[in-house]
């Protein structure tokens, strides 16, 4: 059974950088074929597409977010971690972290974690 | 970056009748190689992450019940609900997978009228 799941500060001041976790189970990230991505909701709004990391560490960022986003995978510990430098209160939001398989959609999602970016 | 549009925005339905959800791509999400739309459909309730119900446009993710059905091809797609049920009540999404950034829709409010 596939999971994922989300962890990281709740809080986090203006200017500063965010770190987050996915923490996956029941699958591999050195499995060919698959990924894991990460996809934010602000409070009331539409789904934001982040960035994806593959199998083979190729990754695609979204590019109006690209300058402030990194994306690694520990395929030891079977995580995956995020970076956003530079927060800011517009990045306040729900982040999931999602299994991108096969068939190039997000079969699976975390519950997410809420971030607010506030002084 | 390929523009994802759903109309309308928010829709009632009465239990027992058909729901239609449209989307629209700002260019075309089909591929030559395979005949085969980036198009996947995701219902979310509150409170909860998004769920996978459709994939290539048509293709129904394993477990999701069959009066759920997506259409369409090129840039314009529709998900239908042939039955709403009360458990149906939800945000739905469309999604573009052709190329990245993997665009999603604005989402369309689905409720019982």
């Amino acid at each position: 059974q596939i999971t994922l799941r989300e962890s990281g500060p709740t809080l986090v001041k203006p200017t500063q950088t965010l770190t987050l976790t996915c923490a996956l189970s029941g699958f591999s990230l050195s499995t060919s074929g698959v990924g894991v991505g990460w996809i934010r909701q602000p409070p009331g709004k539409a789904l934001e597409w982040l960035v994806v990391i593959y199998w083979d560490d190729d990754k695609r960022y979204s590019p109006s977010l690209k300058s402030r986003l990194t994306i690694t995978k520990d395929t030891s510990k079977n995580q995956v971690v995020l970076t956003m430098t530079n927060m800011d209160p517009v990045d306040t939001a729900t982040y999931y972290c999602a299994h991108f398989n096969m068939d190039d959609t997000f079969d699976i999602w975390g519950q997410g974690t809420m971030v607010t970016v506030s002084s | 970056d390929i523009v994802m549009t759903q109309s309308p925005d928010s829709l009632a339905v009465s239990l027992g009748e058909r729901a239609t959800i449209n989307c629209k791509s700002s260019q075309s999400v089909l591929h030559g190689s395979n005949n085969k739309n980036s198009l996947a459909w995701y219902q979310q309730k509150p409170g909860q992450p998004p769920k996978l119900l459709i994939y290539w446009a048509s293709t129904r993710e394993s477990g999701v019940p069959d009066r759920f059905s997506g259409s369409g091809s090129g840039t314009d797609f529709t998900l239908t609900i042939s039955s709403l049920q009360a458990e149906d009540v939800a945000v739905y999404y469309c999604q573009q997978y052709y190329s990245t950034p993997y665009t999603f829709g604005q989402g369309t409010k689905l409720e019982i009228k």
